[in-house]
């Protein structure tokens, strides 16, 4: 079985600065997805960011981008020039075959004015 | 936004009373799921199903059943709700054929109060 492990609770960033939260996974599949979902206040699950497995090449989208260590089993989360509207809690997601998620426990992030 | 239309959005019932939420789908996605969200677990998986009437046990599915008898209903029972069933519960759904990204799409949840 699967598991996603992300080690910080919270963490708080003043606006316009960088934050980089963490993700750890343990998987014996070789192919796999790996997803940063946002939950602001509304309590919808947002798709910020994917990553294929397969693909070496760190995935961007806008402000968010990953880190993807593939042997290390890592998938980090930066968010660059942060905004209020980027106050959520962000869970890192896990995907092999059967399209079934296996979700972290969420980073809970703040952003500061 | 995909089409996925939760109820109730929020119930609050008493222990040992049955209590069925619904997820209804207007994309046509064959692959439908339920999750619980809690404090420190984020969401886990309770059911999931792959087609009408093709439904299997996630990893938390003990007090739980499901039923899905068309594309676009399915259907989570608490056949005898207790506390530790309070959660927020989401309905999401998937369709590889449609897009083969692995990407889920949520429902806005459905927040449950077992008394």
């Amino acid at each position: 079985a699967q598991t996603v492990t992300q080690s910080q609770p919270e963490m708080s960033v003043q606006e316009a600065e960088t934050v980089t939260l963490s993700c750890t996974y343990d998987t014996s599949e070789n192919n796999y997805y790996l997803f940063w979902y946002k939950q602001p206040p509304s309590r919808q699950m947002i798709l910020v960011i994917r990553q294929e497995a397969y693909k070496q090449q760190n995935a961007t989208e806008n402000r968010f981008s990953v880190n993807f260590q593939k042997a290390a089993k890592s998938f980090s989360l930066k968010i660059s020039d942060s905004q209020l509207g980027d106050t959520a809690m962000y869970f890192c997601a896990f995907e092999a075959a059967g399209n079934k998620l296996t979700f972290g426990g969420g980073t809970r992030v703040l952003v500061k004015p | 936004d995909a089409g996925i239309t939760q109820s109730p959005r929020h119930k609050v019932t008493e222990t040992g009373t049955p209590v069925t939420l619904r997820c209804h789908q207007t994309e046509n996605h064959r692959y439908m799921y339920w999750y619980r969200q809690d404090p420190g677990h984020g969401l886990r998986l309770i059911h999931y199903s792959y087609g009408v009437k093709d439904t299997d046990k996630g990893e938390v599915s003990d007090g739980y059943s499901v039923s899905r008898s068309k594309t676009e209903d399915f259907l989570l029972t608490l056949e005898s709700a207790t506390s530790s069933q309070t959660s927020v519960y989401f309905c999401a759904i998937s369709d590889p054929l449609v897009a083969n990204t692995g990407e889920l799409f949520f429902g806005e949840g459905s927040r449950l109060t077992v008394l």
